[in-house]
């Protein structure tokens, strides 16, 4: 069975204070791995999609990337407005569907 | 904005009554898929529809069910509403082709069954 974890559960930053978000899975043949921010009562904001182990996309201060076992959600330089859940999910070429991890609730204090 | 459309944005009912989310998915996209997301499970995959037919189903309960319009628009029929039902649910909608399907969600119906 497909499955993701991702670590930490929670982060509390510093404004400018670079970190990184990790996310493990395993799945039966990866056909993705996505990267999407939740604000608090809103849908799941598409960030990324990555879906070979070497690949890295970039958007503003974030920059994922992908290894056959785990992604990072790496963020350079936080301000406020970066503060989210960020859920990783995985998609696999036995499922249509998409496996989320919990999530890391990610807190950027000015 | 991702071109997703749910309503209503909330809904608040009691126990053992029937109610309909309604979702329209982005221009072209001929894949809908729903997602209850409650505190203490996360985002839990319910079904999805691919252009009126049933292509994958996840947990849902078999109180609930989905059906795919010709139009493409979705409705999510929840019944016999129990407390534990109350959550957020997110309606997602995909283009079909290439290696993946990226899923565009949309704003959510938060469910209150008091």
């Amino acid at each position: 069975e497909d499955q993701v974890t991702q670590s930490p559960e929670a982060l509390r930053l510093q404004e400018g204070e670079s970190s990184s978000l990790n996310c493990s899975y395993t799945v039966s043949g990866l056909r993705g791995l996505f990267w999407y921010r939740q604000d608090p009562g809103k849908g799941p904001e598409f960030l990324f999609t990555l879906y070979s182990a070497g690949e890295e996309k970039e958007k503003e201060r974030l920059k994922a990337t992908l290894t056959k076992k785990e992604s990072f959600l790496h963020i350079t330089a936080p301000k406020p407005e970066d503060s989210a859940t960020y859920l990783c999910a995985v998609q696999g070429y036995n499922n249509n569907d998409m496996r989320f991890g919990a999530g890391t609730r990610l807190t950027v204090k000015p | 904005d991702s071109g997703v459309t749910q309503t209503p944005k909330h809904l608040i009912t009691a126990t053992g009554q029937r109610v309909t989310l309604r979702c329209s998915p982005r221009s072209g996209d001929l894949s809908v898929y729903w997602y209850q997301q409650s505190l203490d499970q996360g985002l839990q995959f319910l079904i999805q529809y691919y252009n009126g037919e049933e292509r994958a189903k996840g947990n849902i309960l078999e109180r609930f069910s989905a059906q795919q319009f010709p139009d493409l628009h979705s409705e999510l029929n929840l019944s016999s509403l129990e407390l534990g039902d109350s959550a957020l649910y997110f309606c997602a909608s995909s283009t079909p082709g290439g290696s993946q399907e990226t899923q565009y969600f949309g704003p959510g119906t938060r469910l209150l069954v008091l």
